[in-house]
């Protein structure tokens, strides 16, 4: 079976703190996302990867940034959190090309205070 | 730009009952859809997948159909139990990224 794991269930941070969420998945695959998720907005893009090195922005990059040194591992960096970071975080993963099933771990619960 | 819309938002039905879950997109031209189930506070799992090419797929009591010409998928879950209750979401593969319903939270009363 897949496994994409997220190195916290849940996390609590200052406003201003650097911030780092980790993702690890252990199939080999290429693509990997980050998600954030909050009520009555359902699920949004912030960055994904189609390669190590490779980053493109989704819908709301602003306030985030992202490393992916190693095919395994996608990195979520919040350069100075905020209160409006509040959310929940869902990495995914994929293999290459179009029309492949994406893969969740069990989320990552962020509170900034 | 593709939408994707889940009806009904919440759905409350006694155990045992055959219930379906409605997905609706705007755009046909698909790779796949796919729809996940999660629990309160939890990540999501992958329920089903189906081909922008196949009609439906099934895993136990779960069977998914996609009719791409009109828009729709629905998840059709029999005999159901209070186990089943979450939420349901619905992902749409589109130009290589996921488009999302909002959901339907699902209550099974024992």
């Amino acid at each position: 079976d897949v496994k994409v794991t997220q190195s916290s269930r849940y996390l609590v941070k200052r406003t201003g703190e650097k911030v780092f969420l980790e993702c690890v998945q252990d199939m080999d695959h290429e693509n990997m996302f980050w998600y954030r998720q909050d009520p009555g907005l359902g699920l949004r893009l912030i960055y994904f990867s189609y390669d190590v090195k490779m980053k493109e922005k989704g819908d709301i990059p602003e306030g985030y940034s992202v490393s992916r040194e190693k095919k395994e591992r996608f990195s979520l960096i919040l350069e100075s959190a905020s209160t409006n970071q509040t959310s929940m975080y869902l990495c995914a993963s994929s293999r290459s090309g179009a029309g492949r099933e994406a893969f969740f771990g069990q989320g990552t619960r962020l509170t900034v205070v | 730009k593709q939408e994707v819309t889940q009806i009904p938002a919440a759905l409350s039905v006694p155990e045992g009952e055959n219930l379906v879950l409605n997905c609706s997109f705007t755009d046909s031209a698909i790779y796949n859809l796919q729809w996940f189930r999660q629990d309160p506070g939890k990540g999501l799992t992958s329920l089903l997948l189906i081909q922008s090419s196949q009609r439906e797929q099934t895993s136990g009591r779960l069977n998914a159909s996609l009719d791409k010409s009109s828009g729709r998928s629905t998840l059709y879950i029999a005999a159901s139990q209070p186990g089943d209750s979450a939420t349901y979401l619905c992902a749409v593969n589109s130009n290589y990224q996921l488009i999302w319903g909002a959901g339907t939270k699902l209550i099974i009363k024992p």
